[in-house]
C-alpha cells in the first residue's frame, strides 16, 4: 500500500497567517491526491481534488500543488474558521490511504 | 440536496458484530460508489473499502478482509457495512462517503459527501 507522510503533525498560527502543509507519497501518484478539512466532531469536508483543483464552494484562500510524490496545501490569510485538522488522501490506487493529519491551532 | 444519513450509535461486546447503514438521498444511488472510512478516538482517518451500488461489487482494505462485508439495497438507496469479531480497537466513528468524480483531461475521484458518522463502541 502507498504510504502518505504528512507534515507537520500540528502547527500554531495566527489569523491572517499563511500556512503550508505537506504530504509525501511513498511512490509516485501522479496528481491523484485530495485534501480534506475536519472540524472536531464532524465529518471531513473535501477542499481540493486532483492535487490542485478547488472543490465547489471552497474559499479561494485554499490552494493545492504538487505532482508525483510531493504535495502541498496552502492556506493564505488563515481565518478563524480554518482552525481544524487537515488530511491528504491518495486515490491513485487501492487501498486509498490517508496522511496522518495536521492539526492547525490558534497561536 | 445530496444527503447520506447513517444509523445510530452502537455498543457491542468483544466478539460481536455490528452493522451500520447509510441511506442516500438527493441523487441516483446506483451512479456513485460508496466508501467507508473509520476514525478511532483522537486518531486519524482510515480507509476501509468500497461498494458499487449498481453491481454490488466490493473491495476491502486488506486489514479488514474476512471481517467486513459491505452490501447495498437499491430499493431503499441504502448501503451497509458489517464488521464481525469486534475487538476493543474497533471502537471508532464509522463514516460512509460518496465517491464523486470529474472527467476533465483526466478522471479524478474524491469523497464529496459524507454521512454524519456512527460511533461504535466495543466494550465488555
Amino acid at each position: 500500500a502507498i504510504q502518505m507522510t504528512q507534515s507537520p503533525s500540528s502547527l500554531s498560527a495566527s489569523v491572517g497567517d499563511r500556512v503550508t502543509i505537506t504530504c509525501r507519497a511513498s511512490q509516485g501518484i501522479g496528481n491523484e491526491l485530495a485534501w480534506y478539512q475536519q472540524k472536531l466532531g464532524k465529518a471531513p469536508n473535501l477542499l481540493i481534488y486532483g492535487a490542485s483543483s478547488l472543490h465547489s464552494g471552497v474559499p479561494a484562500r485554499f490552494s493545492g500543488s504538487g505532482t508525483g510524490t510531493d504535495f502541498t496545501l496552502t492556506i493564505t490569510s488563515l481565518q478563524p474558521e480554518d482552525f481544524a485538522t487537515y488530511y491528504c488522501l491518495q486515490d491513485y490506487n487501492y487501498p486509498w490511504t490517508f496522511g496522518q493529519g495536521t492539526k492547525v491551532e490558534i497561536k | 440536496q445530496v444527503q447520506l444519513v447513517q444509523s445510530g450509535a452502537e455498543v457491542k461486546k468483544p466478539g460481536a458484530s455490528v452493522k451500520v447503514s447509510c441511506k442516500a438521498s438527493g441523487y441516483s444511488f446506483t451512479d456513485y460508489y460508496i466508501h467507508w472510512v473509520r476514525q478511532a478516538p483522537g486518531q486519524g482517518l482510515e480507509w476501509m473499502g468500497w461498494i458499487n451500488p449498481n453491481s454490488g461489487d466490493t473491495d476491502y482494505a486488506q486489514k479488514f478482509q474476512g471481517r467486513v462485508t459491505m452490501t447495498r439495497d437499491t430499493s431503499i438507496s441504502t448501503a451497509s457495512m458489517e464488521l464481525n469479531s469486534l475487538r476493543s480497537d474497533d471502537t471508532a466513528v464509522y463514516y460512509c462517503a460518496r465517491r464523486g468524480w470529474i472527467d476533465d483531461s483526466s478522471a479524478y475521484y474524491y469523497l464529496d459527501y459524507w454521512g454524519q458518522g456512527t460511533l461504535v463502541t466495543v466494550s465488555s
